[in-house]
């Protein structure tokens, strides 16, 4: 079976760049999430959608960062325009129903961004 | 509102040793508990989870937990680690309402001496 699958996996670029982060759910999950993973910060969880439709965004640091899901079987995170304090592992991960009631959540492998 | 603490942040043992990774919980409601694990380079999987029932839960690679809500803890034991369990160990607690958020711990490196 495929897993969440994240593209690219590793991203360069530089400062004030636009950065845009791909995902694919696991087929059939209808919920699917965004985390952002640093030392300081550990694991932060981004945006939450549900069938398409964003659930919980309080998680976006600011204007920058924007997401969307067009349909179920694809998700973008967009960071526009990139600052070096970006620089993270980010994680798309799917669930077949919500983050809680006991769901289990299945990890990508990660997009590593570093900004210079 | 649900909390989880990861008291120790890194945990070294020697290979073939027992390792107990140590996890507390607070909720003024039910929830649900899981322990996920992070290979380097790679994301988050299951290790094991408890819903309901008993209370002692086997998981993956020789894993298990056990809840106990007198003490509000779900540590995670092995009774004998191997090298390729290097890895971050991250405790969780999952709300019973399908959209609220789940918890992460801080997350536990274990690492294994040889």
């Amino acid at each position: 079976d495929a897993g969440v699958i994240q593209s690219p996996r590793h991203e360069v670029t530089e400062m004030g760049q636009e950065v845009t982060l791909r995902c694919k759910p696991i087929s059939g999950h209808n919920s699917l999430f965004w985390y952002r993973q640093t030392m300081m910060r550990g694991l932060e969880l981004l945006i939450y959608f549900n069938n398409n439709v964003p659930i919980d965004d309080s998680g976006m640091p600011e204007d920058r960062f924007s997401a969307k899901m067009p349909n179920a079987s694809f998700s973008t995170l967009k960071i526009q325009p990139s600052e070096p304090r970006d620089s993270a592992v980010y994680f798309c991960a799917s669930s077949l129903t919500g983050q809680g009631a006991g769901n289990t959540i299945y990890f990508g492998e990660g997009s590593w961004l570093t900004v210079v | 509102a649900q909390s989880v603490t990861q008291l120790d942040s890194q945990v070294p043992v020697f290979e073939e040793a027992p390792v107990e990774l140590r996890c507390n919980y607070s909720s003024s409601v039910s929830v649900y508990l899981f322990w996920y694990v992070q290979y380097p380079n790679q994301g988050l999987q299951l290790l094991l989870k408890y819903l309901s029932g008993s209370t002692l839960v086997k998981g993956i690679n020789g894993f298990e937990a056990e809840f106990n809500k007198s003490q509000t803890s779900f540590h995670l034991r092995k009774p004998s680690v191997h090298i390729s369990d290097t890895a971050e160990y991250f405790c969780a607690v999952s709300p019973m309402n399908r959209d609220d958020k789940i918890i992460f711990g801080k997350g536990t490196r274990l690492h294994i001496l040889p």
